[in-house]
């Protein structure tokens, strides 16, 4: 049983492309992030989630609360963008992960 | 700023070995936590810190041992090495707990290989 699920598990886009990650969870939470892992394995926080929507840069993250939905969308895709993206959202003082998207970003 | 750092980056052990993977934060977070990432599975949290002193089990806790004698260290440990626990080990760290919904911040992981 996984908590949170993510699609699609693979994506490859040509550079410019507007790209959609999805999420969407089965437990109650207080708040939904989003992480970027890069090929070396490092792991950065990109977004912090509770309603709504939240912009920065070239990144979009909504979430439907009711829905228990959350997107994350990349607009005019660079390479650099390539990564793993992953959704985790806490729930108590239990954190649970998505696998994660692997994007490819092609020039 | 270092952030989070986690020693050592690679280790290769043999079964029944033991080690201690090292975390170090200077953010003087309160909260900092031990995962591990495995091919076509999310982050699973092994034990947790929500304090100097104090730990908690996580998800997946059996086979490991962790002490947080200083608020900036937490320890993980393998007392007998097995081959299941061939992962990849991230540690994070976070300024306050679950309700503020503060951001983690992580290690750049340690690559372990039990033969």
């Amino acid at each position: 049983k996984n908590e949170v699920e993510q699609s699609p598990q693979n994506l490859t886009a040509q550079e410019g492309e507007f790209i959609t990650i999805n999420c969407s969870y089965s437990v109650g939470i207080s708040a939904l992030h989003w992480l970027q892992q890069h090929p070396g394995g490092g792991i950065v926080s990109l977004f912090m989630l509770s309603s709504g929507k939240k912009k920065h840069g070239r990144l979009i993250a909504t979430i439907n609360i009711q829905e228990k939905h959350s997107s994350l969308h990349i607009t005019a895709s660079h390479p650099r963008d390539s990564a793993v993206y992953i959704c985790a959202v806490r729930s108590g003082n239990q954190f649970y992960f998505g696998t994660g998207t692997s994007l490819t970003v092609i020039p | 700023n270092a952030g989070v750092t986690q020693t050592p980056k690679f280790r290769v052990l043999k079964t029944g070995q033991s080690m201690t993977l090292l975390c170090a934060q200077d953010m003087n977070h309160e909260y900092m936590y031990w995962y591990r990432q495995d091919p076509g599975m999310g982050l699973r949290l092994i034990h947790y810190s929500v304090g100097e002193g104090t730990t908690a089990k996580g998800e997946v806790p059996d086979g490991y041992n962790v002490s947080r004698l200083k608020k900036q260290n937490f320890l993980l440990g393998l007392e007998s090495a097995a081959p299941s626990q061939t992962s990849v080990y991230f540690c994070a760290s976070s300024r306050t707990g679950p309700y503020s919904n503060q951001p983690q911040h992580f290690g750049d992981g340690t690559r372990l290989s039990i033969l």
